[in-house]
Parts: structure tokens; C-alpha cells; sequence
């Protein structure tokens, strides 16, 4: 099975700040991962594929990178609606959530 | 547009089981396969099974093989999926999600991209 480790796993930051979350897989998966944002009581949502493509309707200060088994989120200035939990998931070999990484304003 | 309506909460005593229903609107339900995804209370997302709707093929995560069966009803639009002997370890709200997977030759884009509300399931005695 693929395992996949996120840090942090909650951060705090002020709005119009940068934020980055990392990601990494057990194994290459190449560029076989998503990325996820979770708000409480609400679906979670597809915000980047194939790990750097943008979601049709997702604002642009989201983006990621990577590939192998390092990749990268970012928030190029947070907002306050970006208050979420995001999630990186695997599609290499079935799916693999990430532990997840809490975002918070300061 | 294009959304899955999933079935309301459920309650049931450990070592009953549980179905949760998943109705696909505004794009062809056969096309597209479907994932269950669920979240433990404090936990993360963890992923499930997916069913093929058009041929019913199912692949399930070895976790749960054995206990959960994925169904659909194409006349109907909707999938289900039935979780048996539960334990309060499967309290949780579950998930179905659409699968877009698209290839082009040996290279797969695979996302989850649209997501049901979630039911949640409290297994308690």
C-alpha cells in the first residue's frame, strides 16, 4: 500500500499571508495525486489534479508542484474562506488519502 | 447541474448493517464510476470502494472487503453501498463521490470531482 505523510498538520496564518503544505508519498506515484479542501459540514472539494492542474472555477491563488514522492500545495494569499482542512490523495495504486493539514487564521 | 443526493442519517446497534444510497443528477450515471469515501469522527478521509455503474464491477480497499457490497440501480440513478457487522469504529459520515478518470494512451488523469453531502452513520448500543 502507498502511504502518504502531509506536515503540518495544522497551521495558523494571516490573511493575505503565503501558505505551503507538503506532501509526501511511500513509493513514486509520478504525478498521480490530488489535492482536496474539507470544510466542516460541507463536501470536500477538487481544487488541483494531477498535481498541478487547476480545477475548472478554482481561484488561481491555488496551486501545487511536484512529483515522484514530493509535492507542494499553495495558497498564494489566504483568504478568509480558505479556512479548510486540505488533503492530498494518491491515484497511483487505488487511493490514499493524506493525514490531512488544518488552515487557520491568525 | 451535476450533483449526488445521498440518503439521511442512519442509527444502528453494533453488528447490524447499514445501506446508503447515492442518486446521480445531471450527467449520465454509467458513464462516470463511483467512489465512497468516509470520515471517522477527528479522523481523515479514507477511501472505500468504487463501482463501476455501467458493468457493476466493484474493487474495494482490502480493509473492507468482506463487509462492504457496492450496488447500483441504473434505472434509478443511484449507488449504494452496504456496510455489515458494524462496529462504532464505523461511526462516520460517508461520502460518494464521481469518479473522472480520463487516459490518453498509458497516461490517466483520476479525480474525485464531484462529491454527495455525506450521510452520517452513529453505530452505538
Amino acid at each position: 500500500d502507498i502511504q502518504m505523510t502531509q506536515s503540518p498538520s495544522s497551521l495558523s496564518a494571516s490573511v493575505g499571508d503565503t501558505v505551503t503544505i507538503t506532501c509526501q508519498a511511500s513509493q513514486d506515484i509520478t504525478n498521480s495525486l490530488n489535492w482536496y479542501q474539507h470544510k466542516p459540514g460541507e463536501a470536500p472539494k477538487l481544487l488541483i489534479y494531477d498535481a498541478s492542474n487547476l480545477e475548472t472555477g478554482v481561484p488561481s491563488r491555488f496551486s501545487g508542484s511536484g512529483s515522484g514522492t514530493d509535492f507542494t500545495f499553495t495558497i498564494s494569499s489566504l483568504q478568509p474562506e480558505d479556512i479548510a482542512t486540505y488533503y492530498c490523495q494518491q491515484y497511483d495504486n487505488l487511493f490514499t488519502f493524506g493525514p490531512g493539514t488544518k488552515v487557520d487564521i491568525k | 447541474q451535476v450533483q449526488l443526493v445521498q440518503s439521511g442519517a442512519e442509527v444502528r446497534k453494533p453488528g447490524a448493517s447499514v445501506k446508503v444510497s447515492c442518486k446521480a443528477s445531471g450527467y449520465t450515471f454509467t458513464g462516470y464510476y463511483m467512489h465512497w469515501v468516509r470520515q471517522a469522527p477527528g479522523q481523515g478521509l479514507e477511501w472505500m470502494a468504487w463501482i463501476n455503474p455501467e458493468s457493476g464491477g466493484t474493487n474495494y480497499a482490502q480493509k473492507f472487503r468482506g463487509r462492504v457490497t457496492m450496488t447500483r440501480d441504473t434505472s434509478i440513478s443511484t449507488a449504494y453501498m452496504e456496510l455489515s457487522s458494524l462496529t462504532s469504529d464505523d461511526t462516520a459520515v460517508y461520502y460518494c463521490a464521481r469518479r473522472r478518470l480520463y487516459c490518453d494512451t498509458a497516461i490517466c488523469s483520476d479525480a474525485f470531482d464531484i462529491w454527495g453531502h455525506g450521510t452520517m452513520v452513529t453505530v452505538s448500543s
